[in-house]
């Protein structure tokens, strides 16, 4: 069975950092592209960044470009989101997801997702 | 960046056929899928690709694209299929990019 399940979220001040884990089980980790994705309260789903099963290619939202950085541990099937220089508008749900695609990349989807964890930014 | 457009709220009586949609350039080169979000859940992918529904999802879900649109079709809504519905798709930077979610309400 699949499983993704994020931790590191918490209270932190503005200016503050954190760090998010998605531990995966149940499948291949390192076969798969992973994404991380986020929900204020009471807001619509915001992609936040992706990285390569590799981890030679990564991606990130404008809004946290900069300020957060996405890594892996294949070895210890581990995602990871660091995030610097929080922002009140970073509060939120964070998800991470696993992507499937097609070989050329017209066919994106994050077919499992973790059921998150929360960040809140607040002095 | 690209953008994703879509209705904040459609309802259907029960029973009936309702249609999400959702517009973007994006959506000329690259598929949508579609989510759906139930309160205090995370999203459930419903369909991804031409039209590919992931194991255990009804098969009155079905979904189509034409030009910058793509589209969410539910034959018959239950009830249970009252909940929040977002699109995604990715644009020519690679980045990803979510629609702002069309709510569905089952009357």
């Amino acid at each position: 069975e699949v499983q993704l399940v994020e931790s590191g979220g918490g209270l932190v001040q503005p200016g503050g950092s954190l760090r998010l884990s998605c531990a995966a089980s149940g499948f291949t980790f390192s076969s798969y592209s992973m994404n991380w994705v986020r929900q204020a309260p009471g807001k619509g789903l915001e992609w936040v960044s992706y990285i390569s099963s590799s981890s030679s290619t990564i991606y990130y939202a404008d809004s946290v470009k900069g300020r957060f950085t996405i890594s892996r541990d294949n070895a210890k099937n581990s995602l990871y989101l660091q995030m610097n220089s929080l922002r009140d508008e970073d509060t939120a749900v964070y998800y991470c997801a696993r992507e499937v695609s097609s070989r050329l990349g017209e066919l994106s989807a994050f077919d499992y997702w973790g059921q998150g964890t929360l960040v809140t930014v607040s002095s | 960046s690209s953008e994703l457009t879509q209705d904040p709220a459609v309802s259907v009586a029960l029973g009936q056929t309702v249609r999400i949609t959702c517009q973007g350039d994006s959506l000329r080169s690259y598929y949508a899928s579609w989510y759906q979000q139930k309160p205090g859940q995370a999203p459930v992918l419903v369909i991804y690709g031409k039209n590919n529904r992931p194991s255990g999802i009804p098969d009155r879900f079905s979904g189509s694209s034409s030009g910058n649109t793509a589209s969410l079709t539910i034959t018959g809504a239950q009830a249970e299929d009252e909940a929040d519905y977002y699109c995604n798709s990715r644009d020519s930077s690679g980045k990803r990019v979510f629609g702002g979610g069309t709510k569905l309400t089952v009357l």
